[in-house]
């Protein structure tokens, strides 16, 4: 049992390139998020997923798209980076819901350290 | 919106001392509050949570209690341990999208 991986772990752009970073769980979560960190400013949701084939935008996603395909992957895409794209990203997942329950625990993966110059 | 906000940081505490790390939040509705943990190089692990008001969430020695009179979810600890020494997260889920505070980082001093 993996948990949440990230791939890739670094990546340096030149700004105007594009790229997709892919997250996978194999714990059959329902909620998947994408977020970036950055110094000071906590976690930045980018875009969230509900569920296989669904997607919603959360407080910073501009410049970024996201496809869940399938249930267990996620995907972010910069479609042509730029330096304030700088930063570390991490994907998690959540059961939502245990039973009748819900509890919305993440489990987080062990970060893409991405670099735009 | 929904929001959360923790005290600033950082803190430095010595070894066995008491902790406390406040956190207050904005939501409607009733939201689910957790508090995660961050060692250096790594991603974010779970330390506790409460899913309705009056629920006490505790781990390792660490304990928050979800009071919705006052919003708060505060992070306490007895005595706290070198190892304890990390950022701290307090955040939120409210209809499945989430919202972290801007953490807080804890040095223990032996």
């Amino acid at each position: 049992n993996a948990g949440v991986t990230q791939t890739p772990k670094f990546r340096v752009l030149k700004t105007g390139q594009s790229m997709t970073l892919l997250c996978a769980q194999d714990m059959n979560h329902e909620y998947m998020y994408w977020y970036r960190q950055d110094p000071g400013m906590g976690l930045r949701l980018i875009h969230y997923s509900v569920g296989e084939g669904t997607t919603a935008k959360g407080e910073v996603p501009d410049g970024y798209n996201v496809s869940r395909l399938k249930k267990q992957n996620f995907l972010l895409g910069l479609e042509s980076a730029a330096p304030s794209q700088t930063s570390v990203y991490f994907c998690a997942s959540s059961p939502m819901r245990q039973g009748p329950v819900a509890v919305g625990e993440q489990y987080f993966g062990p970060g893409t350290r991405l670099t735009v110059t | 919106g929904n929001s959360v906000t923790q005290m600033e940081g950082p803190v430095t505490l010595s070894e066995e001392a008491f902790l406390t790390i406040n956190c207050t939040y904005t939501a409607t509705g009733y939201p689910s509050l957790f508090w995660y943990v961050q060692y250096p190089g790594e991603g974010l692990q779970l330390l506790l949570k409460a899913t309705k008001a009056d629920d006490k969430g505790s781990n390792k020695g660490f304990e928050a209690t979800y009071r919705k009179e006052t919003t708060s979810f505060h992070l306490e600890k007895g005595s706290v341990q070198v190892s304890d020494s990390a950022v701290y997260f307090c955040a939120l889920i409210n209809a499945g999208k989430s919202t972290f505070g801007d953490g807080t980082t804890l040095t223990v001093k032996p």
